[in-house]
């Protein structure tokens, strides 16, 4: 059972070059998210959805886009990549909302020059 | 807006003492409280969480209080261990909805 798994786990980008960050779940989970993490600024989330077909934005959508076209996967999109987003990302998914907890992968160490 | 704030980026306690993490909140609509454990290059661990119709959950050595008057929220660990080294960050999210929002975290440290 391999959880959540993000790929890659290091990226450098170029400022206005796009790219994917792939996550993908074998725990059949419903609710799938992406967040970022920076310094001193914990886990703001960027976008989220509740089932394959439906997302949603969080705090910080600006810059990214998201599909859900199966439960399985839900890759983030950077559409012209700035050195704002220079970042850890993290995708998790969960069955459920509420107090159930989320599974969490290991994270993408993407900078942007 | 953070509309979930730990005050406090650190904390360091001795072994077998009780570490106190705190959380404070903003939105009346969270329904879902949470604490994960982070370790350096991992994702975050879900660890403990407490809807807000309790007051109290336990969870062997964790202990999670709500005090939704004040809109703040607590996590007791009792005895700690070195191992509970790592950052903690309390989560909220309202009712049926996929929206969690995050603190910025408090790292702590148990010293042996």
């Amino acid at each position: 059972n391999a959880g959540v798994t993000q790929t890659p786990k290091f990226q450098v980008l170029k400022t206005g070059q796009s790219m994917t960050l792939q996550c993908a779940q074998d725990m059949n989970h419903e609710y799938m998210s992406w967040y970022r993490q920076d310094p001193g600024m914990g886990l703001r989330l960027i976008h989220y959805s509740v089932g394959a077909g439906i997302t949603d934005q969080g705090e910080v959508p600006n810059g990214y886009n998201v599909s859900r076209s199966t439960t399985e996967d839900f890759p983030l999109r950077l559409l012209s990549a700035a050195p704002s987003q220079t970042s850890v990302y993290f995708c998790a998914s969960s069955y459920t909302t509420g107090v159930g907890g989320y599974t969490f992968g290991s994270g993408t160490r993407l900078t942007v020059v | 807006d953070q509309q979930v704030k730990q005050n406090s980026p650190s904390l360091s306690v001795q072994e077998g003492r009780i570490s106190i993490l705190n959380c404070d909140y903003t939105n009346s609509m969270f329904d879902y409280f949470l604490w994960y454990k982070k370790y350096p290059a991992e994702g975050p661990t879900f660890l403990i969480s407490i809807s807000s119709i309790k007051d109290k959950n336990e969870d062997g050595r964790f202990t999670v209080f709500l005090n939704k008057s004040a809109k703040h929220l607590s996590l007791h660990i009792v005895p700690s261990q070195p191992g509970d080294s790592a950052v903690y960050f309390c989560a909220a999210s309202p009712y049926n909805n996929n929206d969690m929002r995050f603190g910025a975290g408090t790292r702590l440290t148990v010293k042996p």
